[in-house]
């Protein structure tokens, strides 16, 4: 079965510091990538994604993401966090490949908290 | 565009009731999704559909039922309402080409 990690469960930082989330997935064949972003009892909000191309991909708020497909991984990562980034974040995949087709698999969550 | 609604945003239930969760989307997306979100444990796929009249099951169907008569609604249906059924549900959708996925804002349910 497919399967995502994400190995931290809860990450605390101070403001500015840098911000680095591990995800892994198990699938070996072609994947699209995500990021969501989960925001105190909001939904989900897409943060970045990745399709193919330069596997360093930008998105909103500063966040970064990179694409490694020899250790099928793509963590994500901030330069300098902020109060406001604090958050559930989630890694999901989709394997493109037939009757999968269109399904995500998340991964279990990772909770940020964010100390002014 | 309203994107995806989902009604209603709280419920209360007694163990052995039933009730539907509605979804719905106004983007014509073809393809939408039923997940529900615990405490660590990330969001597991209930049910999904990739069209009007096609629906499949996802990592966790047992207690729910769906259907997709329109493109733009996917009702879920709590059929006898267990407390293990206590969470927050969250309905999805996508349209064709890139893989990106549009949450609805949830409903959270208590079962007791």
């Amino acid at each position: 079965a497919q399967s995502v990690s994400q190995h931290n469960h809860h990450v605390i930082l101070s403001e500015a510091a840098s911000l680095e989330l591990g995800c892994n997935y198990s699938y070996g064949g072609t994947v699209n990538l995500f990021w969501y972003v989960q925001y105190p009892g909001q939904h989900l909000q897409l943060l970045l994604k990745y399709f193919s191309g330069d596997p360093l991909v930008k998105g909103i708020k500063g966040f970064e993401a990179e694409f490694i497909k020899s250790k099928f991984s793509f963590n994500l990562r901030k330069p300098s966090v902020q109060w406001s980034d604090t958050a559930e974040y989630f890694c999901a995949v989709n394997i493109d490949r037939g009757s999968t087709l269109g399904r995500l698999y998340f991964g279990r969550g990772t909770q940020l908290t964010v100390w002014p | 565009n309203a994107g995806v609604t989902q009604t209603p945003k709280f419920q209360v239930l007694k163990t052995g009731q039933s009730m539907t969760l509605q979804c719905a989307q106004d983007m014509n997306h073809e393809y939408m999704s039923w997940y529900r979100q615990d405490p660590g444990m990330g969001l597991r796929l209930i049910h999904y559909s990739v069209g009007a009249g096609i629906t499949d099951q996802g990592e966790v169907p047992n207690g729910y039922n769906v259907s997709r008569s329109t493109t733009e609604d996917f009702p879920l249906r709590l059929l006898s309402a267990a407390p293990s059924q206590t969470s927050v549900y969250f309905c999805a959708s996508r349209g064709g080409g890139f893989y990106e996925q549009y949450f609805g804002p949830g409903t959270r349910l208590t079962v007791t």
